[in-house]
C-alpha cells in the first residue's frame, strides 16, 4: 500500500510569514494526525481528525495554527504568522481507526525553518 | 501525569552487543506501550508493542520488558547491528480517543 504522503519536504520562511503543509493519508484510514517534532524531542500531537471531524486539538496554538481535513481525506496544516519557535519537523500520520493501539503510519515530514 | 520519561538520550553500542533503552510513566491509565523506530529523514515506524498484562514480548532481536508495579518498560535489542542505528521512541496510550504520548527519544549508534 502507498504510504502517507506529505509535501513539501522542506520549507524556509521568515518569521511572521505564513506557510501551509499538505498530507494525503493511506487510503481508507479514518484517523489523521498532525505532530510537531522539535529537534531532539519526541513527536507532540497538534491535532487529530476522525474522518473530517476534530477529535483533539488541545495542543494546537489556535491563534496561529489551523488545520482542516476536507472530505475526510487530505489535510492541510497552516501557520500564520510563523514564529522562530515553530522551526520543527511537521509529521502527518494516519491510522485505520482511532486509538493508539493500532499502528500510526507516519509520513516523512516537512522540515520547517523559520528565520 | 501524561509524561513518558525515556533514557538514555544517546547510546553507542558495538556490533553484536545488547542495546537497552528505558522508559518510565506515571499515568496508570496507560494500557498500551508501543516503540517506534525513526531513521534520519523518515517518519517514525512502529517496531514492537506490549500491553501491561504481559511482562515480556519478543519479536526477532527486539524484546520489550514490562514492569507494571514499577511503571517501567524497556526495549532490548539483541545482537545489535549497524542497520539498527536510529532514534527510538517509547510511547504510551490510555485508550479510546486519548492521544499517544511519546518519550523524548534515544539516538542509538551501533559501531562495527
Amino acid at each position: 500500500e502507498a504510504g502517507v504522503a506529505q509535501s513539501p519536504r522542506y520549507k524556509i520562511i521568515e518569521k511572521r510569514q505564513s506557510v501551509a503543509f499538505w498530507c494525503n493519508p493511506i487510503s481508507g484510514h479514518a484517523t489523521l494526525y498532525w505532530y510537531q517534532q522539535i529537534l531532539g524531542q519526541g513527536p507532540k500531537l497538534l491535532i487529530q481528525f476522525q474522518n473530517n471531524g476534530v477529535v483533539d486539538d488541545s495542543q494546537l496554538p489556535k491563534d496561529r495554527f489551523s488545520a482542516e481535513r476536507l472530505k475526510g481525506v487530505d489535510s492541510t496544516l497552516k501557520i500564520q504568522p510563523a514564529k522562530l519557535e515553530d522551526s520543527a519537523v511537521y509529521l502527518c500520520a494516519s491510522s485505520l481507526v482511532t486509538g493508539g493501539s493500532v499502528p500510526l503510519h507516519f509520513g516523512n515530514g516537512t522540515r520547517l525553518t523559520v528565520t | 501525569q501524561q509524561q513518558v520519561k525515556q533514557s538514555p538520550q544517546s547510546l553507542i553500542v558495538q556490533k553484536g552487543g545488547i542495546s537497552i533503552i528505558n522508559c518510565a510513566y506515571e499515568n496508570t491509565a496507560f494500557d498500551y506501550f508501543p516503540w517506534y523506530q525513526q531513521f534520519p529523514g523518515k517518519g517514525p515506524a512502529l517496531l514492537i508493542a506490549i500491553r501491561p498484562d504481559v511482562s515480556e514480548k519478543k519479536e526477532g532481536r527486539f524484546t520489550i520488558s514490562f514492569n507494571k508495579s514499577a511503571k517501567q518498560f524497556s526495549l532490548h535489542i539483541m545482537d545489535s547491528q549497524p542497520g539498527d542505528s536510529a532514534t527510538y521512541f517509547c510511547a504510551a496510550f490510555a485508550g479510546g480517543y486519548q492521544k499517544v504520548t511519546f518519550g523524548t527519544g534515544t539516538k542509538l549508534q551501533v559501531i562495527p
